[in-house]
């Protein structure tokens, strides 16, 4: 059981450059995240999944697009990047812990550069 | 909208020292809340939860109270380890449970 894996680990690239960050997670959970941390900030989430096949926006979505084509993969695409989204990402998933309260499993984090 | 606000660090103490880490928190309603750590290199763990007032949550020798009076969280630990070095992270969720708020961390040093 990997629990959530991110692809890649570091990556640097050039402005105007396009890239995806591949998430996976095995334990058959609904819900899946993408967020950006930067320092002092904590985390901030850029996207959400409630399902195979659903995408939503989350507080800074601008500059990012995602997609959920299978239960256990949720990929974050960058267009054209900029040197604002130097930052490292983190992918969840979750599962409901109760009736009202999910625990999110967090993955190792994708550290990218933007020069 | 909601918010956490904690206690901005580095916080360094020396090993069997006394911790705690302040976390408030401006919600509707009565959210659940957590406590999650980062360790170095590391992607974020849930380390407590309580989901109502009055609630303690505890974990490897943290613990933290729900106080729905003063809208707080704060994390305690009795003897920190030098293993404890990490940052911590104050949350809470939304009213449909599936959603986070997240503080801006606390890094936390702990020195032989």
């Amino acid at each position: 059981n990997a629990g959530v894996t991110q692809t890649p680990k570091f990556r640097v690239l050039k402005t105007g450059q396009s890239m995806t960050l591949l998430c996976a997670q095995d334990m058959n959970h609904e819900y899946m995240y993408w967020y950006r941390q930067d320092p002092g900030m904590g985390l901030r989430l850029i996207h959400y999944s409630v399902g195979e096949g659903t995408t939503a926006k989350g507080e800074v979505p601008d500059g990012y697009n995602v997609s959920r084509l299978k239960k256990q993969n949720f990929l974050l695409g960058l267009e054209s990047a900029a040197p604002s989204q130097t930052s490292v990402y983190f992918c969840a998933s979750s599962y409901p812990m109760d009736r009202f309260t999910y625990e999110q499993y967090f993955g190792p984090g994708t550290r990218l550069t933007v020069t | 909208g909601d918010s956490v606000t904690q206690m901005e660090g580095p916080v360094t103490l020396s090993e069997e020292a006394f911790l705690t880490i302040n976390c408030t928190y401006t919600a509707t309603g009565y959210p659940s809340l957590f406590w999650y750590v980062q360790y170095p290199g590391e992607g974020l763990q849930l380390l407590l939860k309580a989901t109502k007032a009055d609630d303690k949550g505890s974990n490897k020798g943290f613990e933290a109270t729900y106080r729905k009076e003063t809208t707080s969280f704060h994390l305690e630990k009795g003897s920190v380890q030098v293993s404890d070095s990490a940052v911590y992270f104050c949350a809470l969720s939304d009213l449909a449970g599936n959603m986070l708020t997240f503080g801006g961390g606390t890094r936390l040093m702990v020195k032989p």
